[in-house]
């Protein structure tokens, strides 16, 4: 069956590096998606993953290993409101418009 | 600005109801779908609409509707709702631009009493 897994829950101190793991298990694959979302607030968009490796955006960057159906999101110099929940999302299949699976989320909590 | 508009953000109602969660999307998407978060089991898929008059079922489609009549909206419709509806709603949509990432609506909190 289709299954996503990451951690519940992280901690991490303000100013540290913290990474948040994803394996996946689905019958296709379209890409690796990772969303934040703060508490009371919807998900956003964070990176996007095809190939094998490091995509960087600021603060974040994502990782893929396509071969080991595994990917990470990391953060760096970390930040109070980086506290929130993050989930990987993978499309189960290998189109575009195929159905978007979410894993449960990972609640990162910063401490001071 | 970009933006996917859900309406209300609170609703409080009685079992069996009739109720509707308006969705609409000033991007030109395509693709629309709803989700229902549920702490524990994340977000779950209920329907999706690949274009106008398309639509299909997510993983727990039971106790709801959609209909697609114009491309800017994606209606969710509860016929009768019951408690265990009780949850918070997501209408996303999809389409050229974060590489199909989704772009998610502010949020529903249904609450069936």
């Amino acid at each position: 069956g289709q299954s996503l897994e990451q951690p519940s829950e992280v901690t991490a101190v303000e100013g540290a590096i913290v990474q948040i793991n994803c394996t996946y298990q689905t019958s296709g694959f379209y890409g690796l998606s990772w969303y934040q979302q703060h508490d009371g607030g919807a998900p956003t968009f964070l990176s996007y993953n095809a190939l094998d490796g490091l995509e960087e955006t600021g603060r974040f960057s994502s990782f893929l290993s396509r071969s080991d159906s595994y990917g990470y999101l990391l953060l760096q110099e970390l930040q109070m409101k980086d506290s929130a929940s993050y989930f990987c999302a993978v499309r189960d299949g290998w189109n575009r418009d195929d159905k978007i699976i979410f894993g449960k989320g990972t609640r990162l909590h910063i401490l001071p | 600005e970009a933006q996917v508009t859900q309406n209300p953000r609170y609703l409080i109602t009685v079992t069996g109801k009739k109720l509707t969660v308006t969705c609409s999307q000033n991007m030109n998407h395509e693709y629309m779908s709803w989700y229902r978060q549920d702490p524990g089991l994340g977000l779950r898929q209920i329907y999706y609409s690949m274009n106008v008059e398309v639509t299909d079922k997510g993983d727990v489609p039971e106790g709801y509707k959609v209909s697609r009549k114009e491309k800017r909206n994606f209606p969710l419709i509860l016929e009768s709702p019951s408690p265990n509806q009780t949850s918070l709603y997501f209408c996303a949509t999809s389409g050229e631009g974060d590489n199909y990432g989704y772009t998610f609506g502010s949020g529903t909190r249904l609450t069936v009493v």
